[in-house]
């Protein structure tokens, strides 16, 4: 399995629900990010986890609060988003953290807050 | 601070013309770098890098150091490489740091 798996393809949400989105890889990457991608914009960075441990958060809002289970499982749990949250949320993974190693990237959760 | 750099927003060429994406960095270590490609409607993906000098769908980059570029080649432009491309650099930490990305139309 080469593959980054994202859950759910799309969601759409109310500002006071509470949500997941969920990151799967199997080719033992011990790096796994979280991204947002804006409409014709690069991706931004959130949130990076090395060896299960959380290494980086890009000063993102605590409304988005990233969880990893395990080293092939990555969480993203949202709560009281607010609409310019609504994007493209990509997950990544890499053989090692900061090994200049190249990072392969999921489908992707389309994010719609009402 | 680490900056990436692609000063095309938008780049059109006719199929069998050659074409460049240019890409420009700042960062005063030894960066590694990475040309990403995102084709409608499918996902992120690694195009080439430039430690593994290797060509990729004909395309191939070279990084220049003294002027801090790594632009994107390809001799004949083929409709199917018409996508989003991005330059991405990793500076050492954790962070890839992408630039804002050039979309490639290949016409006819």
């Amino acid at each position: 399995d080469t593959e980054v798996t994202q859950t759910p393809k799309h969601l759409v949400m109310g500002m006071t629900n509470k949500k997941s989105l969920k990151c799967e890889q199997h080719m033992g990457h011990r790096a796994m990010y979280w991204y947002k991608q804006k409409a014709k914009k690069p991706p931004e960075l959130m949130f990076v986890y090395s060896y299960e441990k959380l290494s980086i958060n890009e000063s993102v809002p605590s409304r988005f609060s990233p969880e990893c289970p395990n080293s092939s499982l990555l969480n993203l749990h949202l709560h009281a988003l607010q609409p310019e949250d609504s994007a493209l949320y990509l997950c990544a993974s890499s053989q090692v953290p900061g090994g200049y190693q190249p990072q392969h990237f999921g489908d992707g959760t389309r994010l719609s807050i009402l | 601070a680490q900056r990436v750099t692609q000063p095309e927003k938008l780049l059109s060429v006719f199929k069998g013309a050659p074409v460049e994406l240019k890409c420009n960095y700042s960062y005063s270590g030894s960066p590694e770098l990475f040309w990403y490609v995102q084709y409608s409607r499918q996902r992120l993906q690694l195009l080439l890098r430039h430690i593994s000098r290797e060509s990729i769908k004909g395309f191939t980059a070279d990084l220049n150091k003294g002027e801090t570029s790594f632009h994107l080649k390809k001799p004949f432009a083929q409709e199917e490489d018409s996508a989003m491309y991005y330059c991405a650099l990793f500076s050492g930490s954790e962070k890839l740091v992408f630039g804002k990305g050039t979309k490639l139309t290949v016409n006819p």
